[in-house]
Parts: structure tokens; sequence; C-alpha cells
């Protein structure tokens, strides 16, 4: 897809295991932060969101969990499957704006 | 399940010209955006619309870019006279607004190739 590109930190994890994908974000003043999974050719796609009061947050399968302390933001996909591979950004909202800011990304490759 | 809709998938235009990018957003949304990513780069936030108007807009959206509503299901990015730097994936977004924070939801995007 377009987002992937030379400079992109890849994750490659053994179909079956856990994968734990990491942000660091900046801004104090957001107040949600998003996951979202972008697969090739294809848009970006809401994965989970969690808001900045709140420090873990489950889905289908996947967790994030929110450190502000360290401004740290993670996202663990249980039982990685090969439909998983994807780059996944982390994204930020800023209270009073509706606009969402992306982060780098991390190619997550998964290993049959 | 409901889906952002984008056409054309690739735009190829001669640099100068203006190109019209358009979306069909998610029935019963009411905020729209565009965003851009260049191969390689971040997404990058455009422009936000709500209400028939622009609500925020980043430093690239400039005087070359416009949107608009023209009916009840499109939604339009308009680059009025292209240059080398715009060729990007553009992709369309669209949200509930019912108070608050509600999930964006993409589209597939429109690759623009300008030559």
């Amino acid at each position: 897809g377009e987002s992937v590109g030379l400079h992109l930190p890849t994750l490659s994890v053994q179909e079956g295991d856990n994968s734990i994908i990491n942000c660091a974000y900046s801004n104090s003043a957001s107040d949600y932060f998003i996951w979202y999974k972008q697969e090739s050719g294809k848009g970006p796609q809401f994965i989970i969101d969690i808001r900045s009061n709140m420090d873990k947050r489950q889905g289908q399968r996947v967790t994030v969990l929110l450190n502000k302390t360290v401004k740290h933001l993670s996202l663990q996909i249980a039982a990685t499957q090969p439909g998983d591979s994807a780059v996944y950004f982390c994204a930020e909202k800023i209270g009073g704006y509706q606009k969402v800011t992306f982060g780098t990304g991390t190619k997550l490759q998964v290993i049959p | 399940e409901p889906e952002v809709t984008q056409t054309p998938s690739h735009q190829v235009t001669q640099m100068g010209q203006e190109v019209i990018l358009r979306c069909v957003p998610i029935s019963n949304h009411l905020y729209f955006y565009w965003y851009r990513q260049i191969l390689g780069q971040k997404v990058e936030f455009l422009v936000s619309f709500y209400n028939n108007e622009i609500s925020e807009k980043s430093e690239i959206f400039d005087d070359q870019f416009s949107v608009e509503r023209p009916d009840g299901s499109n939604f339009t990015l308009k680059i009025r006279s292209t240059k080398l730097e715009d060729s990007a994936m553009y992709f369309c977004a669209s949200s509930k607004q019912t108070g608050g924070y509600q999930p964006q939801h993409f589209g597939d995007g429109t690759r623009l190739s300008i030559l």
C-alpha cells in the first residue's frame, strides 16, 4: 500500500503468537488515541480507540494500553493471523478539534 | 457494512490542470474530511467539513484547494492548478457527530499522479 516505505519499522511475528505494536506521542492535550490498520492498496481502517482518561480498552483480539506518564500507547493483537499483516498507525485527536494526527506507522509481518 | 467510496481510484493529470476528486461518505455521517499520504510518508490531515462549511484546515490546504458538498451524497476536493508535489494518495473520511468524538472511517483513496 501507499503507506509502506523503506523506512517503516517492521515487526515480524509468528502466526499464533501475540503482537505488540508501540507508539509514543507528544501532545498532552490529546483526548483520544486511535489505532488504524492499512492493508496494501486500501485506506486506513479503524481498529480501536481509547479516551485519554482510560488506561486500557479491549476489543475483539485487540487491546490498547495507554500510559500517560510516559506518553506511550500500545496495541496488542492476540493470536496473530496472516490477515493481520498490514501497516498499523497510531493516531491522536486533540481536544476541541476534529482532525486526527497520524504517526509514522509500523509494518506487521506475520510468518505462517 | 456502510463504506466511504472514492472515485476515481487513479487519476493522472498534467501539471497546471485542475482535478476534482470525489467521495461518497457514509450516509448518516455529518463530518467529512480529506487527508493525503505521499508515498512512504504519514497520512496528513487536509481539511474537515461540517454543516456546509470548512471547520478546520491544515497549512497544506492553501488557496489551490477547495471542498464542496454539491448535493446530499457527494463530497469533493478540487485542486485548481496541480503541482508535481500534489502527487499522493488522497483519502476521504467521514464520521458521525453526535457530540464529542466519533471514529473517522476512510475510503480506499484516489491515487493522484501529476505529470
